[in-house]
């Protein structure tokens, strides 16, 4: 089975920018969500997305937007880009079936490395 | 704010030894999971262990949970040069698939 891909790996983007960045979760899975990674912050979450709706959501601002479509691929986007949302972000996907919560793991792709100049 | 602290923050031992690395976290949970990370790449799940479950052993890797203390730990046996990286617990919030992430231990195994 493959993996969670993220492309692209690298990005250099100018303030004010904008950003489209992808995520295809393991075959089967139709939770993914997304996640910042900033030496200062950590690991924070952006969202969740399953079956095409946003089912949780984290502490960003609205210039943060993701979507899925109905191959469970999805895509985050970051509008006006402002020099701290220089990061790591990282898409995990989950199974999110009938499975209980208990026993389902996340995976991660290998991220996606936005540079903002 | 975080819910996970991992202790320590950077450890380094000679290859050969064993690593452990604890993870505390705030709320009740379903599961707690380790990953590792290389380098600011992406993560490596390596273990899932359960509310219900006390230890758990994959390979050269042996898990603990005390949901008393609210605390894990993560023990790496006969390290290798290749297990230096980056190590993380993350539970997920109560009910959501919303994974809250320790800090990290930075793990260097000397050769």
């Amino acid at each position: 089975k493959a993996g969670v891909t993220q492309t692209p790996r690298y990005l250099i983007k100018t303030r004010g920018q904008q950003v489209t960045l992808s995520c295809s979760p393991i075959s089967g899975h139709r939770s993914v969500s997304w996640y910042q990674q900033t030496p200062g912050q950590g690991l924070q979450f952006l969202f969740e997305y399953f079956s095409e709706t946003q089912r949780n959501k984290g502490n960003f601002p609205g210039r943060f937007s993701g979507r899925q479509f109905s191959n469970s691929r999805s895509e985050m986007n970051v509008s006006t880009l402002e020099l701290g949302d220089s990061a790591l972000y990282l898409c995990a996907s989950s199974e999110r079936t009938g499975r209980r919560l208990s026993n389902t793991e996340a995976f991660f792709g290998q991220g996606t490395r936005l540079t903002v100049v | 704010s975080q819910q996970g602290e991992e202790d320590p923050q950077a450890l380094s031992i000679q290859e050969g030894e064993n690593a452990t690395m604890n993870c505390s976290y705030k709320t009740s949970i379903n599961n707690l999971q380790w990953y590792r990370q290389n380098s600011g790449r992406g993560l490596v799940h390596l273990i899932l262990i359960r509310s219900n479950e006390r230890e758990k052993h994959s390979g050269r890797l042996r898990v603990t949970l005390d949901t008393s203390k609210k605390s894990s730990s993560l023990l790496i046996t006969a390290s290798r040069a290749a297990d230096t990286a980056s190590y993380f617990c993350a539970t997920p919030t109560s009910g959501t698939y919303k994974y809250i992430f320790g800090t990290g231990t930075r793990l260097k195994v000397l050769a």
